[in-house]
C-alpha cells in the first residue's frame, strides 16, 4: 500500500522568499512522485514529476524536487515566491504501473505582499 | 482545445435524484480515472478504466455510482439516489498506459451540491 503525508496543511511566506512544501511518501517499492498545484477554480496541473531518473526534478514556473530515498522524502522548492505561486499543492505518490495515483492531503500556500 | 472536458461544471440536486457527469478525455488516452474531491482535501481515486473496461474500483464506489466507457471515449459517471454526503468535485483523468511517468491530466472538475 502507497500513503503521502503532507507535512503542513498551510504555509505561508512573503513575496520575494523562498518556499519549502514537505512531503514523505511510503511505497513498498521504488515509486513514481508527482507534485501537482490546483489555483481556485482551475483543474489540477502538473509541476514536475519524478521517475527514478536525476534525484532533482525541475518544474514549471522555477519550482523544483528532491528525490530522497533514504527519507522517504520528496520536498518541493523555489527559491522565491511570486504572488501568483499561491495555490494548493498535492504531492502524489505513483504505483508500478501507474494505475493508482495516491494524492497527500494537500498544503496550502499563501504568498503575503 | 484539446483538453480533458467535463460536463456540467456545476450541478445542484434535491436529494434523492439521479445525477449524472460526463467526461471527455484528450483523444488518444487510453485511460481515465474518476476522483473525487472534498472540500480541503486531496483527490480520491474512485474507478478507472483502460479503453472500454474499468479495471478497478474503489471501496468509495458504493452500489449506487457507476461509471461506464462504452466506446473507450467519453466517459459518464451516475450517482443515484443522491445523499448530502456526495457533495463534492468530481474530477476525472486521463492518460497513456505506457511510458515512464503515466502523467494524469485533469479536467477542471464537476462541483456537485446536493440540498
Amino acid at each position: 500500500a502507497q500513503s503521502v503525508t503532507q507535512l503542513d496543511s498551510h504555509v505561508s511566506v512573503s513575496e520575494g522568499t523562498p518556499v519549502l512544501l514537505r512531503c514523505n511518501y511510503s511505497s513498498s517499492y521504488s515509486p513514481s512522485l508527482f507534485w501537482y498545484v490546483q489555483h481556485p477554480n482551475k483543474g489540477l496541473q502538473l509541476l514536475l514529476k519524478y521517475t527514478s531518473a536525476a534525484t532533482l526534478v525541475k518544474g514549471i514556473n522555477g519550482f523544483e524536487a528532491e528525490f530522497k530515498k533514504s527519507e522517504t522524502s520528496f520536498h518541493l522548492t523555489k527559491p522565491s515566491a511570486h504572488m501568483s505561486d499561491a495555490a494548493e499543492y498535492f504531492c502524489v505518490v505513483v504505483n508500478l504501473y501507474g494505475q493508482n495515483f495516491v494524492f497527500g492531503p494537500g498544503t496550502r500556500l499563501s504568498v503575503l505582499p | 482545445d484539446t483538453g480533458v472536458s467535463q460536463d456540467p461544471r456545476h450541478k445542484i440536486t434535491k436529494r434523492g435524484q439521479n445525477v449524472t457527469f460526463r467526461c471527455d478525455p484528450i483523444s488518444e488516452h487510453n485511460r481515465l480515472y474518476w476522483y473525487r474531491q472534498t472540500l480541503g482535501q486531496g483527490p480520491e481515486f474512485l474507478t478507472y478504466f483502460q479503453n472500454e473496461a474499468q479495471l478497478e474500483k474503489s471501496r468509495l464506489l458504493s452500489d449506487r455510482f457507476s461509471a461506464e466507457r462504452p466506446k473507450g471515449s467519453f466517459s459518464t459517471l451516475e450517482i443515484q439516489r443522491t445523499e448530502q454526503g456526495d457533495s463534492a468535485m468530481y474530477l476525472c483523468a486521463s492518460s497513456l498506459d505506457f511510458g515512464t511517468s503515466y502523467e494524469q491530466f485533469f479536467g477542471p472538475g464537476t462541483r456537485l451540491t446536493v440540498l
